[in-house]
């Protein structure tokens, strides 16, 4: 079946580096989804990318989507303490309604 | 946007018994979504619910262990069964709002569930 992984399962910073997390499917995909899941919550949404190559901002955050659709990355610039949390992607292929979730991102930002 | 709450928020249950998850949206949506989430991991998708049909489940997961009800376009449960330890985790109800461009999933605060 579809699999979806995230790298790095864990990133340490220090407030005002950057963080990167990549995102790899195993099946192309029609669109994928970012959410945020700060401690203790539930998933947030980000934002969805649907076309290929498709490049989005968010402040300081950025969001790719692969040339071939098989894969995503989330950048943010300049941490900050409240970037703290799991990021994950979610994808979803053609002729689906469901979504899969990768294996996420646990961001920590030491101040 | 879409405002579910969920009851219980959390349960302590012993092992070989039954907990109903419930999960109310504040608009009526078609598809209702469960997930698990055990800590520290991933959501796993257990099934699909919509209004007036049988549930859709996932790869791992049957009725018999989870039976879901949708009596409405606003409302469903999940049912954990015979409960074990195994089972212990979040449960979250999800729906999706088609009412943008982009159909982002909304999540309930999720039902944490600890079995002994």
């Amino acid at each position: 079946g579809q699999q979806v992984m995230q790298i790095p399962q864990y990133q340490h910073v220090q407030e005002g580096e950057d963080f990167t997390t990549y995102c790899n499917s195993s099946t192309t995909l029609s669109n994928i989804q970012w959410y945020k899941q700060r401690p203790g919550g539930h998933p947030v949404f980000l934002i969805q990318l649907v076309k290929s190559g498709e490049v989005k901002k968010q402040k300081r955050l950025t969001f790719q989507f692969g040339e071939a659709k098989k894969n995503s990355s989330l950048h943010i610039t300049a941490t900050q303490t409240t970037d703290v949390g799991t990021y994950f992607c979610a994808g979803r292929s053609s002729g689906t309604y469901k979504y899969i979730f990768g294996t996420g991102t646990r961001l920590k930002v030491l101040a | 946007s879409a405002v579910i709450s969920q009851k219980p928020s959390r349960d302590i249950c012993q092992r070989g018994t039954s907990l109903t998850i419930q999960c109310q949206v504040d608009s009526q949506v078609t598809m209702m979504f469960w997930y698990r989430q055990q800590p520290g991991q991933s959501l796993t998708l257990i099934a699909t619910a919509n209004q007036g049909s049988e549930a859709t489940y996932e790869s791992g997961f049957v009725i018999d262990k989870f039976p879901i009800s949708r009596p409405n376009l606003t409302f469903s449960t999940l049912t954990v069964s015979n409960m074990s330890p195994e089972d212990s985790s979040i449960y979250l109800c999800s729906v999706e709002n088609w009412d943008r461009a982009y159909n982002e999933q909304f999540f309930g605060p999720g039902t944490r569930l600890t079995v002994l």
